[in-house]
């Protein structure tokens, strides 16, 4: 299965945008890219997912390299209530698979 | 909507005792997962579930750990008997679909002393 890098941690100033970067170098063609992201005492949320072209929903958009190496998800107005845990994740098309690696444990300071 | 369900949130049990957890699914989601996840560490599969059927249980450590799906609706995790290095959370998630995105439960979380 291939895996994901993601820094530790990373730090944002309130109402700005927030970039999480995540490598997957080893990524192959039918690999999805999906991001979960786990707030304090909750179970991990669903927030974006994606293939080959960028994604946008209303929570975030998702930012992906052209050669698929990398992939970035983008917050565009961080808020207090998205300090937690975001996990970049890779899955093969039509399966369940997900690998949760340690993530980045996003701040957001006021 | 209601989302996915699990009893207790909390629970404190002596090692070598027996303890469950319980989980209620999104209605109309065939796939279940059971997860569990250590302290600091993103969370890893137990199991999952196709409707009532364990269609992978390779990572769940048979000897001690049991779970069912009855009716392919409602489904609990037992640990028996509970040892130290079992305390975690343990999560509870289901889909639509295997394809579909998933969603976790709040949790529940085992200390073991």
């Amino acid at each position: 299965d291939a895996k994901t890098t993601q820094p530790n941690s990373m730090e944002s100033n309130e109402e700005e945008p927030v970039h999480l970067p995540c490598n997957h170098s080893t990524i192959s063609g039918t690999d999805y890219i999906h991001w979960y992201r786990q707030l304090p005492s909750q179970g991990p949320e669903y927030v974006i997912h994606g293939l080959t072209s960028n994604v946008n929903n209303r929570m975030a958009s998702l930012a992906i390299a052209e050669d698929r190496k990398s992939s970035t998800l983008i917050l565009h107005r961080a808020t207090l209530r998205d300090a937690a845990v975001y996990y970049c994740i890779l899955s093969k098309a039509g399966t369940y698979k997900y690998i949760f690696g340690t993530g980045t444990r996003l701040k957001v300071l006021a | 909507e209601a989302g996915v369900v699990q009893s207790p949130r909390y629970k404190i049990i002596e090692k070598k005792q027996p303890v469950a957890f319980w989980c209620n699914p999104i209605s109309g989601h065939n796939t279940l997962y059971w997860y569990r996840q250590n302290l600091g560490q993103g969370p890893e599969l137990l199991i999952r579930y196709e409707n009532e059927e364990a269609v992978d249980d390779s990572q769940l450590p048979k000897d001690r750990f049991s779970a069912e799906r009855l009716k392919g609706v409602d489904s609990t995790l037992k640990i028996q008997p509970a040892e130290l290095g079992d305390s975690a959370v343990y999560l509870c998630a289901s889909s639509l679909m295997v394809s579909t995105e998933a969603f976790f439960g709040q949790g529940t979380r085992l200390t073991v002393v």
